[in-house]
């Protein structure tokens, strides 16, 4: 079964502080989804790539195909990042049933 | 639009008794999943739909039944509730390739537990 590894599983930083959360998957994927969830709360769709870099305010998210990694970034992070950040991918071929999801990554931002 | 539309958010079973998560969708999507999501595992795929009549098993299908039959609603019926399945529930969904920009939407959740 194909894995996604997210590193680190918890991170707790302090408000102000630059973030970053990495994803790894073992094959070839068509995308890779990076989703939000707020303790309780729904989960939310930050971003979709397949290839290089995409920003949203203080977010950015990048891909590196050949070393089948992702990073998500949070610039001038604050308490309202605290959630857990979700990577999942599609594998290439792979269709409504294609999505594997990492496990988390626990984001605690203290004021 | 509305988005994803997920009821109940909460339900309390009762081991044996069954029930039934509904899940809406106003964005013409044609791909809807639904998912679990338990403590220290990532979400698992239940059952998915391409497609209106169309339907097919995840990972995890055992215990739960599903329909597809407008593309807007996507409800998954547990038959006969076990405590296993007391989980959190997330129903999805996106364009197909080519067809959009393949974002996924969710559901708010629907937390069920089964005594």
């Amino acid at each position: 079964k194909n894995e996604v590894e997210q590193s680190p599983q918890n991170l707790t930083a302090q408000e102000g502080e630059f973030i970053t959360i990495n994803c790894s998957y073992s094959v070839g994927i068509s995308a890779l989804h990076w989703l939000q969830q707020h303790p309780g709360g729904g989960i939310v769709s930050l971003f979709m790539l397949s290839s290089g870099k995409k920003k949203h305010g203080r977010l950015i998210a990048t891909i590196n195909i050949q070393e089948k990694h992702s990073s998500l970034h949070i610039t001038a992070s604050h308490p309202r990042d605290s959630a857990v950040y979700i990577c999942a991918v599609r594998y290439s071929g792979g269709g409504a049933d294609g999505l594997t999801f990492g496990k988390g990554t626990h984001l605690i931002i203290q004021p | 639009n509305a988005g994803v539309t997920q009821t109940p958010k909460f339900q309390v079973l009762k081991t044996g008794q069954s029930m039934t998560l509904q899940c809406a969708q106003d964005m013409n999507h044609e791909y809807m999943s639904w998912y679990r999501q338990d403590p220290g595992m990532g979400l698992r795929l239940i059952h998915y739909s391409v497609g209106a009549g169309i339907t097919d098993q995840g990972e995890v299908p055992n215990g739960y039944n599903v329909s597809r039959s407008t593309t807007e609603d996507f409800p998954l019926r547990l038959l006969s509730a076990a405590p296993s399945q007391t989980s959190v529930y997330f129903c999805a969904s996106n364009h197909a390739a080519g067809q959009g920009s393949g974002e996924l939407f969710f559901g708010e959740g629907s937390r069920l537990t089964v005594l």
